[in-house]
């Protein structure tokens, strides 16, 4: 992988499931793995920042993990609610020099 | 209250006509960056900056210039737009010098327009 991936593009889900999404990043060089939620109209705000292998990070019902040697990052969101519609976007520091690159983002709606 | 800034909010402008985007962050932050966003592309780097009179390009330079003249502000300035240029502009900036493992602070964007 030469670049931050994210999967899925979109993700259409009920109140109260539980989904996650995938952040895929080159392994070679990384230094540390981003997580932002962007909701329309308003500005990226960060969820998490890891950068040791196996890290595990939790905010609220929102959680990610970390695995540096294979290069993915999974963020899971626990009984969805309509607010947590948004665009999580991933970004991989490290192999690019003092550069965070980006994922194209995962667009989260969550029906009520 | 902590926070960057961005002016203005929202641009429409010709072909040609030289335009700046100011930044400004209050939190002493050391890094900086700017961003552009367009449709299924995500956030790209255009230019960031480690530190004062220290910058250097991103992914997407191409017809931009930044400077930083002073530590709290980072303006980027396009000196002849061209419609491709037309897109939303993140700035955002974080504590480190360029160890990328502080969270960024983002602005709240710059809608571009150019005709």
């Amino acid at each position: 992988i030469l670049n931050v991936e994210q999967s899925p593009q979109s993700l259409h889900v009920q109140e109260g499931d539980s989904t996650n999404f995938t952040c895929s990043f080159p392994s070679s060089n990384f230094y540390a793995l981003h997580w932002y939620r962007w909701e329309t109209a308003k500005s990226p705000e960060a969820l998490f920042v890891m950068t040791l292998n196996g890290d595990e990070k939790k905010k609220g019902r929102i959680s990610a993990t970390l695995n540096t040697k294979e290069g993915y990052s999974y963020l899971y969101i626990k009984g969805s609610q309509p607010e947590d519609s948004a665009t999580y976007l991933c970004a991989s520091g490290g192999q690019y020099g003092n550069k965070l690159v980006f994922g194209a983002g995962t667009i989260l709606r969550v029906k009520s | 209250e902590a926070q960057v800034t961005q002016n203005p909010r929202y641009l429409i402008t010709v072909t040609g006509k030289k335009l700046t985007v100011t930044c400004s962050q209050n939190m002493n932050h050391e890094y900086m960056s700017w961003y552009r966003q367009d449709p299924g592309l995500g956030l790209r780097q255009i230019y960031y900056s480690m530190n004062v009179e220290v910058t250097d390009k991103g992914d997407v330079p191409e017809g931009y210039k930044v400077s930083r003249k002073e530590k709290r502000n980072f303006p980027l300035i396009l000196e002849s737009p061209s419609p491709n240029q037309t897109s939303l502009y993140f700035c955002a900036s974080s504590f480190s010098l360029g160890t990328l493992g502080d969270t960024q602070y983002f602005g709240p964007g710059t809608r571009l327009t150019v005709l």
